[in-house]
This record gives structure tokens, sequence and C-alpha cells, in this order.
């Protein structure tokens, strides 16, 4: 069972133009949200994140927009740069009164850039 | 600042070999621990985490297994490797829930 998905496997952009990267949950217990950036052979870095408590936060470049109603949140890149090419995964957690925050990723979004 | 370092970065491992991968945070204290896998083409699978020392949850049966012997020191083993224990391996940590998670460089294993 796919809690988190990323249904578009790739997307390509022009330098300059905008990257919407999207996500889908299913489990409603999710309330904390991310977004990771990820080269080959490397870990991912952390981008952005939102928790349920908001529906959008913005830091620099990226805007992560986040709808409950529809289990849904986005990543927007603006203006898109070549360097921005990479992998991106979502990420859920549920707190559930814990401490410790297991995340469940996406299948991850392969981002093209193109100067 | 806070890092993270695992070793080896890459391994070569034949069916049947034991095996032990090593994650250690530096600069923090406490931090919750995790295991992550990347499967060829695949999303980051949680395999373990960890709120303290001695304290490991595992997410999914398998045939490997953790250990937290210090505070910020985790370690991925197994007996005897399977060919699908191939994999990319993630270590990550963070200070609790509502905090992002870092991670570290990965260690690539091959198991032939």
């Amino acid at each position: 069972d796919q809690q988190v998905k990323q249904n578009s496997p790739s997307l390509s952009v022009q330098e300059g133009r905008i990257s919407i990267l999207n996500c889908d949950y299913t489990n409603s217990m999710f309330d904390y949200f991310l977004w990771y950036k990820k080269y080959p052979a490397e870990g991912p870095t952390f981008l952005i994140s939102i928790s349920s408590i908001k529906d959008k936060n913005e830091d620099g470049r990226f805007t992560v927009f986040l709808n409950k109603s529809a289990k849904h949140l986005s990543l927007h890149i603006v203006p898109s740069q070549p360097g921005d090419s990479a992998v991106y995964f979502c990420a859920a957690s549920a707190s559930g009164g814990t401490s410790y925050g297991k995340l469940t990723f996406g299948q991850g979004t392969i981002l093209t850039v193109h100067p | 600042s806070q890092t993270i370092h695992q070793w080896p970065a890459t391994l070569v491992q034949p069916v049947g070999s034991p095996l032990s991968l090593e994650c250690t945070v530096e600069g923090t204290s406490n931090p919750n621990l995790y295991w992550y896998r990347q499967a060829a083409g695949r999303g980051l699978q949680l395999l373990f985490y960890s709120v303290g020392i001695g304290q490991i949850s595992s997410e999914v049966p398998q045939n490997l297994s953790a250990s937290r012997p210090q505070d910020r020191q985790f370690i991925l083993s197994s007996k005897k490797l399977l060919l699908s224990d191939s994999g990319f391996y993630l270590c990550a940590w963070d200070l609790g829930v509502y905090n992002e998670q870092f991670f570290g460089p990965g260690t690539r294993l091959t198991v032939l």
C-alpha cells in the first residue's frame, strides 16, 4: 500500500520557468510533510517542510503548498535552474503523540531543467 | 554543526557473507536514528529506527538487524546476505517529530 505517491516519474522544464512537482497521500494521520532533493549515489538533502496547520511555506525559490482536503501537496521551484536537476522525493510523517518522525517516502520524480 | 558519517561508501559482498554498516552522528545529543534502503528505481523504505541506546524498532521483516551501542552510533548488520539485500543504504537522524531528518552519504551494497 503506497501511502505517499508521486505519480509523475519525470518532469522536464526550461531554465527560468516554474517547476511544479506533485505528491498525493492517503493516510489522514500524516501531519508533517517534507521535500528532499537527491543526486545519484548521495543521501537526500532536505529542501523544505510544512506542517498540517499551514497551507503554504516559502523559502527562497521553493514553495510548498498543502491541500489537506485533497490530500495533496506540491513543490514549486521558481525560477528553475539547471542545478535543480535531481530526483525529488516527498515524504510524510504522523506524529501520533510520538517523539520520533518515521518518514514515508514517495517514489520520487526526476526533474530535468534544460538551459 | 552536525554531521553524519556512513562507511563504507561502497561494498561488494558474496551471498551468505556477513554485513556490518556503521553510521555515526556528530554535533548533537540524543538523536533519533534511522536506517533506510533505496532499491534500484524505488523510493526510500524505512528499515529500522531508534529513539535511544539499545532501543531498536523494525519496520519490515527482513534479513537484517540493527543495533545502537552508543548514543550517536547506529549499526546495520546481517549474518548471511541475500541477493535481495542489494541496494543503497542510508542512515538519517533527527531531534524529534516535526523536525527534518538529515541523511548520511549512503552505502552502495552489491550482493553477488
